[in-house]
């Protein structure tokens, strides 16, 4: 089965700049999450899916950060605007309900 | 409140050695799932293996071996005669009530 698939790869936006990026989930799993890693860090949940609602999304910066998952499968993650801090490997995962998280590749974001 | 650590920061071995990563969780649900996942140095988490509250069994899957001791929370993992292709950071996770909680990882080193 294809995994999970994640675009862009790599990033390099200034500062105020808006930028978007792109989760394809595992067919069929209906569970799908954005997660954040930072240099030498665990990864850390911003947003969690089942279908197309966000079901928990207590850690997204609000102000900033917006999310969207249309249809209840492929999902986009905006910034907008970047900050210097949300330099970062963005992470999407995708899975059945208490199966474990199959993740893509990540986007690592690089805000100058 | 959900907490994973792992106070291994960094772990450097020769190879053939044996090593045991450590893993210790806080949590306040009953039903939970422990998980290990390998991050090499291409990014992508792969997932090793996840053990039920449940089910305390120690389990061993070819050089990988895991210990689950629900009266100490840990959730340890061992590596027998390791291998320079072992050379990644660990991650340890919890999950429960849906949500998934990392550690901040362990690097390890497995030098020739």
């Amino acid at each position: 089965e294809a995994g999970v698939v994640q675009s862009p790869r790599y990033k390099i936006i200034e500062k105020k700049q808006p930028v978007a990026f792109w989760c394809n989930p595992i067919s069929g799993h209906n569970t799908l999450y954005w997660y954040r890693q930072n240099l030498g860090q665990g990864p850390e949940l911003l947003i969690r899916y089942e279908n197309e609602e966000a079901v928990d999304d207590s850690q997204l910066p609000k102000d900033r950060f917006s999310a969207e998952r249309l249809k209840g499968v492929d999902s986009t993650l905006k910034i907008q605007p970047a900050e210097l801090g949300d330099s970062a490997v963005y992470l999407c995962a995708s899975s059945l309900v208490g199966s474990p998280l199959h993740f893509g590749n990540g986007t690592r974001l690089t805000v100058t | 409140a959900q907490k994973v650590t792992q106070a291994q920061t960094e772990i450097s071995v020769v190879e053939k050695e044996d090593v045991t990563l450590d893993c210790v969780y806080e949590t306040r649900d009953t039903t939970y799932y422990l998980f290990w996942y390998k991050q090499p140095p291409s990014g992508e988490l792969v997932f090793l293996i996840r053990r039920n509250s449940f089910d305390e069994q120690n389990e061993i899957s070819g050089r990988y071996s895991w210990n689950f001791q629900k009266s100490t929370s840990s959730f340890n993992f061992t590596i027998t005669a390791s291998q320079v292709v072992d050379s990644a950071v660990y991650f340890c996770a919890n999950t429960g009530g849906f949500k998934t909680i990392f550690g901040a990882g362990t690097r390890l080193f497995v030098k020739a």
